[in-house]
């Protein structure tokens, strides 16, 4: 079955700390993967995707991801946290090119102390 | 260029009323799904419409429906409102395939809280 799997249901770190939230998948080929943030009460803003070619993708706002096919894995980092920040992370998956159906993962909680 | 916009913001029903909830498309998009995320969960693929037709359902019942409109725009309907329909629900939109993305642009969404 099509899944993703967000292991850490909170993580906090401090301003200035490096971060990486954790996303495995679960598909019998190559997904397009994505990773969204969302500010409390607002919708998902796109941060990065990974399609094919260049395992290792740059996203906004400083965050990158690397696409790891042995390990089933797309992991989030960012070298250096900032207080803005937090908010809840979600790594998505379209199983079918097109279709636009995403399978999302329960979410990541980031909390940034000062 | 607009983005994806949903109103209303925030709603408060009763079990057994009837609900729309409206979406505008970005600018250009085709393509427009629906998803429920509930309280600390990821969002659910509700359906998705493509040129006025339902193109793809996830596991909802019958009583969450939905049409798309000739500028794209969309409308969710849920009848017979249950508890747990309690949620924010997204909307999102994508272009036409084969411009070179598989990516969709989510709205702000509409909180639902049913009483």
């Amino acid at each position: 079955a099509q899944s993703v799997t967000q292991p850490d249901i909170h993580i906090t770190v401090s301003e200035g700390a490096s971060l990486e939230l954790r996303c495995n998948y679960s598909y019998g080929a190559t997904p397009y993967l994505f990773w969204y943030v969302q500010s409390p009460g607002q919708g998902l803003q796109l941060l990065l995707k990974y399609f094919s070619g260049d395992t290792l993708v740059q996203g906004i706002k400083g965050f990158e991801a690397e696409f790891k096919r042995s390990q089933s894995s797309f992991n989030l980092r960012k070298p250096s946290v900032h207080w803005s920040d937090a908010a809840e992370y979600f790594c998505a998956l379209n199983p079918t090119s097109g279709t636009y159906k995403y399978i999302f993962g329960t979410g990541t909680r980031l909390k940034v102390l000062a | 260029e607009t983005g994806v916009t949903q109103s209303p913001t925030h709603l408060i029903k009763t079990r057994g009323q009837q609900v729309t909830l409206r979406c505008s498309s970005q600018s250009g998009h085709n393509t427009v799904s629906w998803y429920q995320q509930a309280l600390g969960q990821g969002p659910q693929f509700i359906f998705q419409y493509y040129r006025e037709e339902e193109n793809g359902r996830g596991n909802f019942p019958p009583r969450f429906s939905g049409l798309q409109f000739p500028n794209y725009s969309s409308e969710l309907n849920v009848n017979a409102l249950e508890l747990d329909d309690s949620a924010l629900y997204l909307c999102a939109s994508s272009p036409p395939q084969g411009q070179g993305t598989d990516t969709q642009y989510f709205g702000p969404g509409t909180r639902l809280t049913v009483l």
